[in-house]
């Protein structure tokens, strides 16, 4: 699987949008971007992922580059709530038993502040 | 979304004694599901892929014979520590798949701490 590389840490107002990139320049042609994040001390959650299209859902939008090298998780509205760690990960999916195995990055750690 | 659980959410165990770490799909079949280890402020690290009725796969430098993990039914998989150690103290956390939705969408567990004494 490609290798993903994220700012260790953001800050964002609450209210306003945060815009979390993630590099993946080495991602092959039937790789997905998936974003997960993790509130301390909770297992992961779902947020959404994408192939070469931008997505959107309930929780945020996926924006990503014509190249696919790259893609910005955005949180249109953020909340305090939204404090946790953003995990940018790419992944091919095929059927199998291999199917959903994840291989965690460091992550970016989101603080969203009053 | 569909629901993982895991038992029990603390634990607290004497080095040298084994524990065993539950994780169940509470609203849907997961024919895999997913053991992983994070240590304080650092990421999560995929140990072992458990399949059902089959042995589980593990990553590399993971020792299948002190992290025992059991997949007998489609919604429990177990994971046993062996004659546990302080170093082993850390978050266990397992995940599974719900194949039904076609979705890839990976769902957690809450996770277990882990502490040996």
């Amino acid at each position: 699987d490609a290798k993903t590389t994220q700012p260790p840490s953001m800050d964002c107002a609450e209210g306003r949008a945060a815009n979390l990139p993630c590099n993946h320049s080495t991602i092959s042609g039937n790789e997905y971007v998936y974003w997960y994040r993790q509130i301390h001390s909770q297992g992961p959650q779902y947020i959404i992922h994408g192939l070469k299209n931008n997505e959107t859902n309930e929780m945020a939008s996926l924006i990503i580059t014509e190249d696919r090298k790259s893609s910005t998780l955005i949180l249109p509205h953020a909340t305090l709530r939204d404090t946790a760690v953003y995990y940018c990960i790419v992944r091919v999916a095929v059927r199998g038993s291999t199917l959903g195995r994840l291989y965690f990055g460091r992550g970016t750690q989101l603080t969203v502040w009053p | 979304g569909a629901v993982v659980s895991q038992h029990p959410s603390r634990v607290i165990c004497k080095s040298g004694t084994s524990v065993k770490i539950e994780c169940r799909s509470l609203d849907f079949q997961a024919t895999t599901m997913f053991w992983y280890r994070q240590f304080p402020k650092k990421s999560l690290m995929l140990m072992a892929t458990s399949n059902e009725g089959s042995k589980a796969t593990y990553e590399q430098g993971v020792e299948k014979d002190k992290f025992l993990i059991n997949h007998a039914s489609l919604t429990l998989s177990t994971l046993t520590v062996t004659s546990a150690h302080p170093e082993d103290s850390s978050f266990y956390i397992c995940s599974a798949r719900d194949p039904a939705t076609g979705s890839y969408e990976q769902y957690f567990g809450p996770g277990t701490r882990l502490t040996v004494t």
